[in-house]
């Protein structure tokens, strides 16, 4: 089976604009999460959703950022527009329902520089 | 107050050698699950081992073990044997469950774990 899909693996943007980053979950997964990595502030919680619905968005970090899932099998955060402290390592994961652990699948991130 | 502590910020190992990475945690909850990822340099999340809170039994899986120490609230991974390719970064994370779980994942701040040949 396919794991998380993310695209792109890495982005080089300008300060001012718009970027979208990709996630495909593992299927049958009902749960995805966003994430952002830095050295400064570790691994982040962004965003997660339940059944395509936005459960949490407490972790976004201010209006330029915005997260949609239109489907099961699709899922996109938007930044807009870029500031170079977005710069980091975006994940996208996934979680199967009815799992006791609770374990996430993470996909391989996005790398975003903006410059 | 942070949820998740490791004190490690790097750890060196010889290969062939067991070693302990810590991991304390904070919770309120009785109801709480606890994991450990690894990060090699090539930057993906792999998902290692889990302890669930009313688990008696310490977690194993391979040459990964979890420490469960609940009295103190610490969860330290113990790898046996260590590899080259275990060399990475290792997040210990929490799961909290108030009141019906959806899963949300703490994470620590990471230990950065060197095996030396």
């Amino acid at each position: 089976d396919a794991g998380v899909i993310q695209s792109p693996r890495h982005e080089v943007t300008e300060m001012g604009q718009e970027v979208t980053l990709r996630c495909k979950p593992i299927s049958g997964h009902d749960y995805l999460f966003w994430y952002r990595q830095t050295m400064m502030r570790g691994l982040e919680l962004l965003i997660y959703f339940n059944n395509n619905v936005p459960i949490d968005d407490s972790g976004m970090p201010e209006d330029r950022f915005s997260a949609k899932m239109p489907n099961a099998s699709f899922s996109t955060l938007k930044i807009q527009p870029s500031e170079p402290r977005d710069s980091a390592v975006y994940f996208c994961a996934s979680r199967p329902p009815d799992r006791d652990s609770y374990e996430q699948y993470f996909g391989p991130g996005t790398r975003l520089t903006v410059t | 107050a942070q949820k998740i502590t490791q004190t490690q910020p790097g750890m060196f190992v010889q290969e062939k050698e067991a070693v302990t990475l810590d991991c304390t945690y904070d919770t309120s909850d009785q109801s709480y699950g606890l994991f450990w990822y690894k990060q090699p340099s090539s930057g993906e999340m792999i998902f290692l081992i889990y302890q669930g809170s009313y688990d008696e039994q310490n977690a194993t899986e391979g040459r990964y073990s979890l420490n469960f120490q609940k009295a103190r609230k610490s969860a330290n991974l113990v790898i046996s044997a260590s590899q080259l390719g275990d060399s990475a970064m290792y997040f210990c994370a929490m799961r909290e469950d108030p009141g019906g779980s959806q899963g949300n994942l703490i994470f620590g701040k990471g230990t950065k774990l060197s095996v030396k040949p």
